[in-house]
């Protein structure tokens, strides 16, 4: 089955760039997701990225797409404390009978440190 | 405008009773989905609803769980006779159909069981 791994642990001191790293298995996925979650709150959808691309900019967050690899990664750039959180990475796939799921990863903690 | 809600917000319940846990999506979205999140895991799928079509429950890891959306809106998640196992914060998502890339999560509700 689909699996998307991630490291568990980040810790970027303010100021700096934090690069979260992510690995899936099934390529035929078509999007892949960045998604935050704070304490005590749900998940919040950050960016994604379509298969067809290698690289896409929002702001200080940058997605970096291997596809020949199956590697993910999200920076982000001048961290903030406000960036401490969870972050997901999750892809789309395709599980039969006209049905799509998300599969996670396992969460990266980001830690900032200022 | 207003995100998904969940209630409760936190349920503690003793072994071997029977939980509901409610999901309202945003108005006008037609996929549904709960995923589960246990301690140090990521998010586990568990059932996937569609406008009017036969909800997709391949990630329901017993007969125990159920769910039901009544008139494509409010979903219940029903837990029988509930296992320490089942602690675990249980989180709903909509999207406003599933091929659309943006699921949108509520704060989730929290279920501990002992």
């Amino acid at each position: 089955g689909e699996d998307v791994e991630q490291s568990l642990f980040l810790s970027v001191r303010e100021g700096d760039s934090s690069v979260i790293n992510c690995t899936y298995t099934d390529s035929s996925s078509t999007y892949l997701y960045w998604y935050k979650q704070e304490p005590g709150a749900g998940l919040q959808l950050l960016t994604y990225i379509f298969s067809n691309m290698d690289m896409k900019q929002d702001q200080r967050l940058t997605v970096l797409l291997n596809k020949k690899d199956k590697h993910l990664s999200l920076r982000i750039a001048d961290t903030q404390t406000g960036d401490s959180a969870i972050y997901f990475c999750a892809e789309k796939s395709y599980s039969g009978a006209g049905s799509y799921q998300l599969t996670f990863g396992k969460g990266t903690k980001l830690s900032v440190i200022p | 405008g207003a995100g998904v809600s969940q209630s409760p917000s936190n349920k503690v319940t003793e072994k071997g009773k029977d939980v509901e846990l409610r999901c309202d999506p945003i108005s006008g979205h037609t996929a549904l989905y709960w995923y589960r999140q246990s301690l140090g895991q990521g998010l586990e799928f568990l059932i996937y609803f569609q406008g009017n079509s036969a909800p997709d429950k391949s990630g329901l890891p017993s007969d125990r769980f159920s769910a039901e959306r009544t008139g494509g809106s409010v979903s219940t998640l029903t837990i029988q006779r509930t296992q320490q196992e089942d602690s675990a914060v249980y989180l709903c998502a909509s999207s406003l159909d599933r091929g659309k890339n943006e699921q949108y999560f509520g704060p989730g509700t929290r279920l501990t069981v002992t």
